[in-house]
């Protein structure tokens, strides 16, 4: 019942340098999404995908790229890593049509840009 | 600008009693709420929500109550538990929207026994 898989789970980086956090989904959601949540600040919006081949940006996107080339994975793409990265990143998903809007988050992936 | 706010960071309460936190919302769009709770080292999951159409909804020991005129929402714990101290997201989004979630800055539940 693996649900919504992140990794990794702890990464250090130094600045300007790129990584991939990986996110995959096994209840066939169509919808995801990646937050990043700030000591004492809510989850904020990067980025969304509807579906598979379609993405769209959230409230702070900037410095992120994703794709979704498949319905179960949406991974997370940092080009040039800035100490204002230093954050939790969660990945969620839910289906289109779930009318109780839960989103299922995934344990969430801690990086620092140093 | 925050469009979900959650103004006490923290509520400490004691085993037993209720445990009632408060959420504000300015975005007349939204038209389903929702309160997740979440661990240390873990992800939020879903405790309860609401729809706009509705004042109140239950679940248990938790009660969600819904105030569209005043656009706010509280969340209702009886009785309180040690197991229920963490912190407490409140959360906002519209139906047309991409259930995209608004996320409150949150308040830490600590339930002291």
């Amino acid at each position: 019942n693996a649900g919504v898989t992140q990794t990794p789970k702890f990464r250090i980086l130094k600045i300007g340098q790129s990584m991939t956090l990986q996110c995959t989904q096994d209840m066939n959601h169509n919808y995801m999404y990646w937050y990043r949540q700030d000591p004492g600040m809510g989850l904020k919006l990067i980025y969304y995908s509807v579906g598979a081949g379609i993405t769209d940006k959230g409230e702070v996107p900037n410095g992120y790229n994703v794709s979704r080339s498949t319905t179960e994975d949406f991974p997370l793409r940092l080009e040039l890593a800035a100490p204002s990265q230093t954050s939790v990143y969660f990945c969620a998903s839910t289906n289109r049509g779930d009318t109780t809007g839960e989103l299922f988050f995934g344990e969430g992936s801690r990086l620092t840009v140093l | 600008d925050q469009q979900v706010k959650q103004n006490s960071p923290s509520l400490s309460v004691q085993e037993g009693r209720i445990s009632i936190l408060n959420c504000d919302y300015t975005n007349s769009m939204f038209d389903y709420f929702l309160w997740y709770k979440k661990y240390p080292a873990e992800g939020p999951t879903f405790l309860i929500s609401i729809s706009s159409i509705k004042d109140k909804n239950e679940d248990g020991r938790f009660t969600v109550f819904l105030n569209k005129s005043a656009k706010h929402l509280s969340l209702h714990i009886v009785p309180s538990q040690p197991g229920d101290s963490a912190v407490y997201f409140c959360a906002a989004t519209s139906r047309d929207s991409a259930r995209q979630l608004t996320f409150g800055s949150g308040t830490q539940l600590t339930v002291l026994p």
